[in-house]
């Protein structure tokens, strides 16, 4: 298996623009977290899917953020407008509940 | 709120040297606790799921032990390779789905 696939790897915008990061998720797995690391405050989860359906957007920041997953095999996560805080490293990862989550190898966005 | 705290922040070992982590949790019913690596530019990756107190398990050089409060990931002979930053998660049994909650991580450093 290919493992979690993210797209892009690198993200560089300007601020006030529109960014979507992609995630294609492990075959089979039923499960979709979307989390977002920075030095400060760790690894946190902004959303999770369970068979497609949100479960938990407690972590999503603010109305700038959004996700959807409109089928098993794929996902994405749009920040609009996206401002400078933004900048992190976003990762995706995927799990056939209850077991262990497996993680993309992330989305690095500085946002200018 | 689930409160997970892991302890070193960081660790300098000589190639070699044991040493062993801390993760403490405050959970109010504990389904499993989960230990990951994180290599620089990477995303994390699964190493092991304790699910109960008094349960121990290992891979090559590590070995990761659980109580009812706490959890220790046990270094035995480190080597360079091993230096990486390790997280560990909990998943909470009133969590919907395998939500999990992730502490700070320790960065290890070996050096040959």
């Amino acid at each position: 298996d290919a493992g979690v696939i993210q797209s892009p790897r690198h993200e560089v915008t300007e601020m006030g623009q529109e960014v979507t990061l992609r995630c294609k998720p492990i075959s089979g797995h039923n499960s979709l977290f979307w989390y977002r690391q920075t030095m400060m405050r760790g690894l946190e989860l902004l959303i999770y899917f369970n068979n497609n359906v949100p479960i938990d957007d407690s972590g999503m920041p603010e109305d700038r953020f959004s996700a959807k997953m409109p089928n098993a095999s794929f996902s994405t996560l749009k920040i609009q407008p996206s401002e400078p805080r933004d900048s992190a490293v976003y990762f995706c990862a995927s799990s056939s509940e209850p077991y262990e989550q497996y993680f993309g190898p992330g989305t690095r966005l500085t946002v200018t | 709120e689930d409160q997970v705290t892991q302890s070193p922040e960081a660790l300098r070992l000589q190639e070699g040297e044991s040493s062993s982590l801390n993760c403490s949790y405050t959970v109010s019913g504990l389904r499993g606790l989960f230990w990951y690596r994180q290599d620089p530019g990477k995303g994390p990756e699964f190493l092991f799921t304790l699910y109960s107190a008094g349960e121990e398990k290992e891979k090559e050089r590590l070995k990761a032990t659980l109580t009812k409060k706490e959890s220790f990931l046990h270094i035995t002979a480190p080597k360079p390779e091993d230096s990486a930053t390790y997280l560990c998660a909990v998943q909470e049994i009133k969590a919907a789905g395998n939500k999990l909650t992730f502490g700070g991580g320790t960065r290890v450093l070996v050096k040959p």
